[in-house]
């Protein structure tokens, strides 16, 4: 089946620095990727989607200078945490999509840790 | 907007318990519907799904029907095992591939 892999699987950074998380998909071409970030015990907010070669849609209230997206080829697209700070610690997910697939396949998460 | 509504948890049951995890959904048109699991430490997986109505997706002894007429897709499973502890989101696909998710629902299962 299609495989998404997440790097880092988990990261701690200081507060003020940035941090980069990949998104891949290992044995499909992703047209579409999707970033969601998931808090303690509660649901998936998709933050942004993300074409190949454009730029990502942002969800309302996703500050996008502060999230980069960046989907810069059929498989890879990364999302960067620019100036994190504590609230931004969470578990940010990727899920990507090919027109010949009828359903969305998940990585396996990042958590993201911000001392 | 579309939206989904499933039971809050945690739900607790013993082992070969009758499972049901309600959900309901608001949408515009006919969205497919699905259920994801995501066991601890681990990415969510599809669990199954339903494109139409009157659909029954199953997989793993899950099953769940595409019920229109009570906009409704409950998760069921006749006899649960510990294995099945983690947490279940129910889903819907709206026109431009975005899923919005249920709360989620975190099922123990107790020996």
């Amino acid at each position: 089946g299609a495989v998404v892999s997440q790097h880092p699987s988990w990261v701690i950074c200081k507060s003020g620095t940035s941090v980069k998380i990949e998104c891949r998909s290992l044995d499909f071409q992703a047209t579409t990727m999707f970033w969601y970030r998931q808090f303690p015990k509660q649901s998936l907010m998709l933050m942004a989607t993300s074409n190949e070669g454009s730029k990502a849609t942002y969800e309302q209230g996703v500050e996008k200078d502060k999230f980069l997206i960046n989907h810069a080829s059929l498989t890879l697209s990364t999302l960067t945490v620019t100036s994190a700070h504590p609230e931004d610690s969470s578990f940010y997910i990727c899920s990507a999509r090919a027109p010949e697939f009828d359903e969305q396949y998940f990585g396996p998460g990042t958590r993201l840790t911000v001392t | 907007g579309d939206s989904v509504t499933q039971m809050e948890g945690p739900v607790t049951l013993s082992e070969e318990a009758f499972l049901t995890i309600n959900c309901t959904y608001t949408a515009t048109g006919y969205p497919s519907l699905f259920w994801y699991v995501q066991y601890p430490g681990e990415g969510l997986q599809l669990l199954l799904k339903a494109t139409k109505a009157d659909d029954k997706g199953s997989n793993k002894g899950f099953e769940a029907t595409y019920r229109k007429e009570t906009t409704s897709f409950h998760l069921e499973k006749g006899s649960v095992q510990v294995s099945d502890s983690a947490v279940y989101f129910c889903a819907l696909r709206s026109s431009n591939y975005q899923l919005i998710w249920g709360a989620g629902t975190k099922l123990i299962i107790k020996p």
